[in-house]
């Protein structure tokens, strides 16, 4: 089936700093990833949506700014939190929806295993 | 919102049991999902159910789709101890996102 790996699985950081991280289709064409913000013992909040070689659509509420993506390829999609404070701290995961063997067609979203950030 | 509403929040089961969990939402839908997420996971997916289908199965799964109460259930039948995590419903959103709802935190005790 359709993988979606995610890096890092874990990062602590300095507040100030900035943490990019990595969402990778390993085995199929992803047209659009989503990324999502999971707070402790919340539910999945979207984010904003990506699609490849196009500018990220972001919720309301989410800084552009702060949360800095790029769908440079159909493979990969990277989240860059900028300037980093605690309340930043959170669980994130990307999904990808696309197309190739496996993928159960475009209804069907597969999940990167998150990466719990943490500012100090 | 078209936010999904799982139903309980949480749920303690002895192994064997079966463990029921309903979900709501609010607008019309193409299709409804449920994943799991054990405790700091990514989310697995688990069964989709399309509008005009009213139950599916997968293995000790069932779930049953009402569009008239815009609600849906799923069912775990003989519960293992590995089936302990939390369990969401989502239906679609406006950029081709799930929206999920809260979760259902399912604890199965051996």
């Amino acid at each position: 089936g359709a993988v979606v790996s995610q890096h890092p699985s874990w990062v602590i950081c300095k507040s100030g700093t900035s943490v990019k991280i990595e969402c990778r289709s390993l085995d199929f064409q992803a047209t659009t990833m989503f990324w999502y913000r999971q707070f402790p013992k919340q539910s999945l909040m979207l984010m904003a949506t990506s699609n490849e070689g196009s500018k990220a659509t972001y919720e309301q509420g989410v800084e552009k700014d702060k949360f800095l993506i790029n769908h440079a390829s159909l493979t990969l999609s990277t989240l860059t939190v900028t300037s980093a404070h605690p309340e930043d701290s959170s669980f994130y995961i990307c999904s990808a929806r696309g197309v190739g063997p496996g993928t159960g067609g475009t209804d069907t979203q597969y999940f990167g295993p998150g990466t719990r950030l943490t500012v100090l | 919102s078209q936010q999904g509403e799982e139903d309980p929040q949480a749920l303690s089961i002895q192994e064997g049991e079966n463990a029921t969990m309903n979900c709501s939402y609010k607008t019309s839908i193409n299709n409804l999902q449920w994943y799991r997420q054990n405790s700091g996971r990514g989310l697995v997916h688990l069964i989709l159910i399309r509008s005009n289908e009213r139950e599916k199965h997968s293995g000790r799964l069932r779930v049953t789709l009402d569009t008239s109460k815009k609600s849906s259930s799923l069912l775990i039948t003989a519960s293992r101890a590995a089936d302990t995590a939390s369990y969401f419903c989502s239906v679609g959103g406006s950029q081709g996102n799930l929206i999920f709802g809260k979760g259902t935190k399912l604890s199965v005790k051996p």
